[in-house]
């Protein structure tokens, strides 16, 4: 079993749609949570970056982490065809190793 | 261009051949690290420097793969006797970091063909 689990989609919206992308772990040592942006040919970027549970939200992005059923979330509001990429989900638990995803390929249809 | 540098941006190579990549990341950050990535796959973790000290490395790195980071600012990565699994996306990030997690900036990658 992978530490970190993300469906790869792809998934497929219309413009204006709440998107949902998800990430289940398996290492209760993860205390960073962070979503990364990669577009096609193109380093990851960093989105958002969460420490324990909680909220946070960025404009039309809103990272939550539930530590307890070890699962985090990405929401994108009023979705754009700029922001079809691929979503990796990442963690961070002792030392400075960062644990990927497998990443979710987003399309956003005007 | 401030962020980080990667160079080649891509590379063919035979098989058995040694490739060497370099990565130029942004001034003054003193954290860096490398990265394989394949097709459909996250970034998976290979090394990772603070100045010139390597101080964690993946398992995923074998004893044909070197990386250094020798005056704490450029590193380089060198894969020697290249195999076709070799062939993936190359990934460096850099941070700055007195302690604990910082935002890492990714470059835009090498791409390593193997034939």
């Amino acid at each position: 079993q992978k530490e970190v689990e993300q469906d790869p989609g792809p998934l497929s919206v219309p413009e204006g749609a709440i998107v949902s992308l998800n990430c289940t772990y398996s290492n209760s040592a993860f205390q960073y949570f962070m979503w990364y942006r990669q577009y096609s040919r193109k380093g990851p970027e960093l989105l958002m970056y969460t420490y324990s549970s909680g909220n946070k939200e960025d404009g039309r992005f809103t990272a939550q982490v539930d530590k307890s059923s070890k699962y985090i979330s990405l929401f994108i509001r009023d979705s754009q065809p700029s922001d079809s990429a691929t979503y990796l989900c990442a963690m961070v638990g002792g030392g400075f190793k960062t644990i990927f995803g497998a990443g979710t390929r987003l399309f956003v249809k005007a | 261009d401030t962020g980080v540098s990667q160079n080649p941006r891509h590379k063919i190579t035979k098989r058995g051949q040694n490739v060497t990549f370099r990565c130029d990341p942004i001034s003054e950050h003193n954290r860096l690290y490398w990265y394989r990535q394949t097709l459909g796959q996250g970034p998976e973790f290979l090394t990772y420097f603070q100045n010139e000290a390597q101080l964690e490395k993946s398992r995923l790195l074998s004893d044909r793969f070197s990386a250094e980071r020798p005056k704490g600012s450029f590193s380089t990565l060198e894969i020697q006797r290249t195999e076709q699994g070799d062939s993936a996306m190359y990934l460096c990030a850099s941070s700055l970091g007195a302690g604990g997690l910082t935002e890492a900036f990714f470059g835009q990658g090498t791409r390593l063909t193997v034939v």
